[in-house]
């Protein structure tokens, strides 16, 4: 079994400053891990995966996520933040049997 | 990463009505998963379709409410059958391929 916490529902940064998304995952398995982002009345969009490789991976529009394992945890990060980034943000953990999904973080941009 | 067509985009059905959901992929694909995004919320698996075998239901769902066809290795369709005003949600259909999951732009269900 496999299961995905997003901590924080909204997330509010002001433009320029660094974004932090937090997911924590359990899973039986060497887990396949997810960011997605779906843009307002958009289909959602792949940000980065860890598929078991290198801990740090980097995705695209400068975001990139950390797997550590010890903390079960696989946080979204991006150092500075821009207007185009307010969306919504899916940790998703997947496996054999398809993806579980966290319940989305809410990321607001304030000018 | 493959390309997918999902079609309709939206639709507003009566209720007891049925909407048929079409997903075809630009590359032939084992798996194909359908997804249920309800009003804020986030997405939940429906069933995962294999072709040449009946599709596998998750706990919450049934063939006979969401009947799911998989003629070949690259199209699947999902039925909602006798909507009802809960059903008005957003429909997705995945694959995975090379190490990515990739997903249809979704189909936007209103029922009335």
């Amino acid at each position: 079994a496999q299961s995905v916490t997003q901590l924080d529902s909204h997330v509010s940064v002001s433009e320029g400053t660094p974004v932090l998304l937090r997911c924590n995952y359990s899973s039986s398995y060497s887990p396949s891990l997810f960011w997605y982002v779906q843009h307002p009345n958009k289909g959602l969009q792949l940000l980065l995966k860890y598929t078991s490789a290198a801990t740090l991976v980097k995705g695209i529009n400068g975001f990139e996520a950390e797997f550590k394992k010890s903390e079960t945890s696989f946080h979204l990060t991006k150092p500075s933040a821009h207007m185009s980034d307010a969306a919504e943000y899916f940790c998703v953990v997947g496996g054999a049997d398809g993806l579980t999904f966290g319940k989305g973080t809410h990321l607001i941009i304030q000018p | 990463s493959a390309v997918i067509s999902q079609k309709p985009s939206r639709d507003i059905c009566q209720r007891g009505t049925s909407l048929t959901i079409q997903c075809q992929v630009d590359s032939q694909v084992t798996m194909m998963f359908w997804y249920r995004q309800q009003p804020g919320q986030s997405l939940t698996l429906i069933a995962t379709a294999n072709q040449g075998s009946e599709a596998t239901y998750e706990s919450g769902f049934v063939i006979d409410k969401f009947p799911i066809s998989r003629p070949n290795l690259t199209f699947s369709t999902l039925t909602v059958s006798n909507m009802s005003p809960e059903d008005s949600s957003i429909y997705l259909c995945s694959v995975n391929r090379g190490g990515g999951y990739t997903f249809g732009s979704g189909t936007r269900l209103t029922v009335v």
